[in-house]
């Protein structure tokens, strides 16, 4: 029964390059959240997505970022010309319904921009 | 629009001690969740505790207990005789039944130093 998986663990990228990270919620959940901690803050909500929608994206930044989450396979946090700033833990989370039921965390995607 | 706070930034305490952490939370919504979440040094995040905005018992886990209190809207947590591996930072988080889904606003967390 694995839990929500992130993968890469750790990523660095060079200033300028792509970063994509990929969650695979819990199996039997369909809801996906999408979370940013800089360094020494807490977490910040990014977007919410269901199977093939995107529900809330209010935390995403406006340019560079954007997610999605496929009918088959992971959902992916993609961001584009990535610069320092970028750097953080992301964090997806998932839970089996809409409902305001506990959402189970992924350990975290470390993006290192260089 | 809802907000968590965290007063704390970092509490150090020696073991044994008891550590209270405070949580006070603001929200429109007249229904809406709280959880606790420990961060240890490893950086995951560990699920404590969720609760409603209806039920106002306090609640005890082993040497963990939680004080719901919805007249000063606060959500206290104290760790009872800390011991080193409860060090981590631990985050507040409110979900307001009103939002889409199942979003989470988290406070910016109290970092919690027990030394032997």
């Amino acid at each position: 029964n694995a839990g929500v998986m992130q993968n890469p663990r750790h990523l660095v990228r060079r200033r300028g390059q792509e970063a994509r990270l990929r969650c695979s919620p819990m199996k039997g959940h369909s809801h996906v959240y999408w979370y940013r901690q800089l360094p020494e803050e807490g977490l910040k909500f990014m977007v919410y997505l269901q199977k093939e929608n995107i529900i809330d994206e209010s935390g995403m930044p406006k340019e560079r970022f954007s997610a999605e989450f496929p009918k088959e396979g992971p959902s992916i946090l993609r961001i584009q010309q990535v610069v320092r700033g970028d750097s953080a833990a992301y964090f997806c989370a998932s839970s089996p319904t809409e409902l305001n039921t506990e959402a189970f965390f992924g350990q975290g995607t470390r993006l290192t921009v260089v | 629009a809802q907000k968590v706070t965290q007063a704390q930034t970092e509490i150090s305490v020696v073991e044994k001690e008891d550590v209270t952490l405070d949580c006070v939370y603001e929200t429109r919504d007249t229904t809406y969740y709280l959880f606790w979440y420990k961060q240890p040094p490893s950086g995951e995040l560990v699920f404590l505790i969720r609760r409603n905005s209806f039920d106002e018992q306090n609640e005890i886990s082993g040497r963990y207990s939680w004080n719901f209190q919805k007249s000063t809207s606060s959500f206290n947590f104290t760790i009872t005789a800390s011991q080193v591996v409860d060090s981590a930072v631990y985050f507040c988080a409110l979900s307001e039944a009103q939002a889409a889904g199942n979003k989470l606003t988290f406070g910016g967390g109290t970092r919690v130093l027990v030394k032997p």
